[in-house]
């Protein structure tokens, strides 16, 4: 049964502040990694994704991959209020993703 | 421009009335998702289309079905609904190759209410 674990948080930084989203996984033979960003009561959207170790930047986010390790990471550089959602981590199989049960984000002003 | 598209986006029906939510995308996937999520929960695979292989998730109930008539359509038949079955229900599409499979990108969801 593959894994993926996530702090459920709530996740509480200060406007301005990195905000660092942590999430381990359980099969070594994953190969694509996934940030989901979900606002409530909206779907799921894809943020970044991630294959290779080491580090991703796009914009203010960074993705970090560490495979020996068995984890991914989200690094979100001056938080913003309208940044508070809650973040899903997905990790392939062969043809779906296995979703963490997110960590909630919170950006205070 | 919509890439992932799901009608109706809010869907009351009655209790054990059949009812068929759609999901249509521009993007040429060939892989094609439906997921249940409810509040505060992890989206929940019930099945999938992989071209035109469908695969079912083990815990998904019978009570549910899906047809994918071409590759742009999919259909998920809830066949008697439950007031359990209320939930925000979550299409989403892949390009998948033999060895890696890319993004999945979600479209807006259906919001199903069971009185």
């Amino acid at each position: 049964q593959k894994e993926v674990e996530q702090n459920s948080g709530p996740l509480s930084v200060p406007e301005g502040a990195i905000a660092s989203l942590n999430c381990t996984y359980s099969d070594r033979g994953s190969q694509s990694f996934f940030w989901y960003r979900q606002y409530s009561g909206k779907s799921p959207e894809l943020i970044m994704f991630i294959y290779s170790n080491g580090d991703k930047e796009d914009g203010r986010f960074t993705a970090q991959l560490n495979k020996a390790s068995q984890y991914v990471s989200l690094l979100i550089r001056d938080s913003q209020p309208s940044d508070s959602a809650t973040y899903l981590c997905a990790v392939n199989g062969y043809s779906t993703l296995t979703f963490g049960k997110g960590t909630m984000l919170l950006v205070s002003p | 421009d919509a890439m992932v598209i799901q009608n109706p986006r809010y869907q009351v029906t009655q209790f054990g009335k059949p009812v068929t939510l759609s999901c249509s995308q521009t993007l040429n996937h060939n892989v094609m998702y439906w997921y249940q999520q409810k509040s505060s929960q992890a989206p929940k695979l019930l099945f999938h289309y992989y071209d035109k292989d469908f695969n079912n998730e083990a815990d998904t109930p019978d009570n549910f079905q899906s047809r994918r008539p071409n590759t742009s359509f999919c259909f998920l038949d809830i066949r008697s609904p439950g007031l359990g079955d209320a939930a925000m229900y979550l299409c989403a599409t892949s390009r998948a190759g033999r060895l890696q499979l890319y993004e999945q990108y979600f479209g807006p969801g259906t919001r199903l209410t069971v009185t």
